[in-house]
This record gives C-alpha cells, sequence and structure tokens, in this order.
C-alpha cells in the first residue's frame, strides 16, 4: 500500500529565515507530487506540482521554490520567509499519467507559523 | 475566471440528512471531487464525479450538472465524527490543476 510522509508536523520560524519542508512516498513509482497551502478558513492553494524528477511547475509566483531531487520526494523551499508565508502546507500525490482522472492523496500536513 | 462557492457553514442533527451545495466556474471541467478534512488534519477523499448525476457511496451521494455548474455533497444518517470540512474541488483539463473551494464546515449536534 502507498503511503505519504511529511515533516515536520509543526514549524514556528521567524521572519527573514529560510524553510525546508520534505514529503516522500512510499509503494508506488513515478508519482504526480503537489504541494498546496491552506490559509486560515480557506481553500488550498496549489503551489508546485510535479510530473517526474527534476520536473516542476510553479502556480504561484511568490518566494517559494520546490525540486524534486529523487522519484518520490519533493522538497518545499524558501530564503527568507514572509508572514504572510504562515499556513498549513500539505503534500499530496496521485498516480502517474493524464489519462485518467484520479483523486489526490494527502500526506499529514506542516503547519507553519511565521513570527 | 475561476470559482468556486461553497456555503462557509452548517448545522445539522445527528441522524438526520444534510446536503452540502458547491457552484463552480472554471475554465475547462475534467471532473469534480469532494474531500473530507477534520481540523488539523489533512483532506481524505470521499467522492469523485465527472458525468451528471449521482454517484451513491453508502452514507455518502454527490450528484453533478456540468451544464448548471452545480453540485451537492448529500450526507444520510449523520453521525458526530461526521463534522469536518467538506471541500469542493474541480480538475481543470489539459493538465493537473484542482482548484478548491475554501469548504463548508459542518456542525452534527446531538
Amino acid at each position: 500500500s502507498q503511503t505519504i510522509h511529511q515533516w515536520p508536523a509543526t514549524l514556528v520560524q521567524p521572519v527573514g529565515s529560510p524553510l525546508s519542508l520534505e514529503c516522500t512516498v512510499e509503494g508506488t513509482s513515478n508519482p504526480n507530487l503537489y504541494w498546496y497551502r491552506q490559509a486560515a478558513g480557506r481553500g488550498l492553494q496549489l503551489l508546485f506540482y510535479s510530473v517526474g524528477i527534476g520536473q516542476i511547475s510553479s502556480e504561484v509566483p511568490q518566494n517559494l521554490s520546490a525540486s524534486r531531487p529523487q522519484d518520490r520526494q519533493f522538497i518545499l523551499s524558501s530564503k527568507k520567509l514572509l508572514l504572510s508565508d504562515s499556513g498549513f502546507y500539505l503534500c499530496a500525490w496521485s498516480p502517474p499519467g493524464l489519462s485518467k482522472v484520479e483523486e489526490q492523496f494527502f500526506g499529514p500536513g506542516t503547519r507553519l507559523t511565521v513570527l | 475566471g475561476q470559482n468556486i462557492d461553497q456555503p462557509t457553514e452548517m448545522t445539522a442533527t445527528e441522524g438526520a440528512i444534510v446536503q452540502i451545495n458547491c457552484t463552480y466556474q472554471t475554465s475547462g471541467f475534467n471532473g469534480l471531487f469532494w474531500y473530507q478534512q477534520h481540523a488539523g488534519e489533512a483532506p481524505t477523499f470521499l467522492s469523485y464525479n465527472v458525468l451528471d448525476g449521482l454517484e451513491e457511496k453508502g452514507r455518502f451521494s454527490s450528484f453533478l450538472s456540468r451544464s448548471k455548474g452545480y453540485s451537492y455533497l448529500l450526507l444520510k444518517e449523520l453521525q458526530m465524527k461526521d463534522s469536518a470540512s467538506y471541500l469542493c474541488a474541480v480538475r481543470k483539463t489539459g493538465g493537473f490543476k484542482t482548484i478548491f473551494g475554501a469548504g463548508t464546515r459542518l456542525f452534527v449536534k446531538a
């Protein structure tokens, strides 16, 4: 069976500090991977998605970046956090390919507070 | 533009039936999803509609009308554990982008 891991679960960071959130998926190969952010009381905002190693598509211009160094590893980074970066960050995966619409499976999330 | 609208909050009684509506306006449509999200947790998949009509899965049913840009999630025999946010999401054509609504917080009272 497939599992998805995210860490850390919670994080409190000062403004201007760097960020690195990691997501790994087990039990599947070449998954589509996604990073979402959910602000309090808001819907999920797609930040990045990846269909393969080194392939990253950005949906929202901002001070965040993503990388996929390995098939089942997805990393969200920032060089300098802003207050507006606070939120609940969710990693998700879906089976590879576009031929069939599949639901996404979400990780447990990281709650980031920027002070 | 792209927009997904859902009521912000709803309250219902244990054992009752509740219908959560969702209207959408998106450039391209390749399916509509409903997810359940308990407070502080990740969303979990409930249902998927790509054709018009009703999809039933146990106590949960989801309806879609593509011509009206409308869907609803029907929850029957409500239980206290159904208290959660319910997210409506539309998958766009030609890519991987899924647009999520802000969610409807459902409170189930005894």
